[in-house]
């Protein structure tokens, strides 16, 4: 049930767009964002539920694909301090807890 | 507001010894509460949730278990602890499914 991500890693330069891909082989009712700094618990950024919306954040901004049971984020215009590594969790249509990827490690660069 | 605490912080404990960590929550009422754990490589492992007390259902069969013995407050233990058990350990709440997770500071078990 655990959601695949992609890229594992990536290192941008400041200024640089990323996107992080998650994908599930279920069929899903939402999907979370979290961010998380080395050494600290995760950080919320973002739900998007089912209906196949688009959600933003300032700068980071994610779509959920239901009938793909996809999921992206989108960074623009990176900054330093989005380093860290980006989870994407996902609740089934049946299941009730969410379930993380193993993560994504990003680097922004100056 | 809603808090979340766990503890211990930090924790070193040698093969074969028992393990409890706990976790209590603050400014709300019949909370769902999880325990995750973030090992190498494994990214976030959902290893226990409740949704209320008594009702625990457990993700990955494992040396461990979780207790819920008040409303707010969830104990994860293990009787014998193994290397494979070291990492870090989040206690989380949130209200509904599709709700936000709030997770604690985190425990760092090492297993030696």
């Amino acid at each position: 049930q655990q959601p695949v991500q992609s890229p594992q890693a990536v290192i941008l330069r400041e200024g640089e767009d990323a996107v992080i891909n998650c994908s599930s082989s279920k069929a899903l009712y939402s999907v979370h964002w979290y961010r998380q700094k080395h050494g600290e618990a995760p950080v919320f950024l973002m739900i998007l539920l089912k209906g196949g919306e688009q959600k933003g954040h300032e700068k980071i901004s994610a779509s959920f694909n239901e009938k793909k049971q996809q999921s992206s984020l989108y960074l623009t215009a990176s900054q330093l301090s989005y380093s860290g590594t980006y989870f994407c969790g996902t609740v089934g249509n049946s299941g009730y807890a969410l379930n993380f990827g193993k993560g994504t490690s990003l680097l922004v660069t100056p | 507001s809603q808090t979340i605490h766990q503890w211990p912080a930090t924790l070193v404990q040698p093969v074969g010894s028992p393990l409890s960590l706990e976790c209590t929550v603050e400014g709300t009422s019949n909370p769902n509460l999880y325990w995750y754990r973030q090992a190498a490589g494994r990214g976030l492992q959902l290893l226990f949730y409740s949704i209320g007390i008594d009702q625990i259902s457990s993700e990955v069969p494992q040396n461990l278990s979780a207790s819920r013995p008040q409303d707010r407050q969830f104990i994860l233990s293990s009787k014998k602890l193994l290397l494979s058990d070291s990492g870090f350990y989040l206690c989380a709440f949130d209200y509904r499914v599709t709700g936000e997770l709030f997770f604690g500071e985190g425990s760092r078990l090492t297993v030696l």
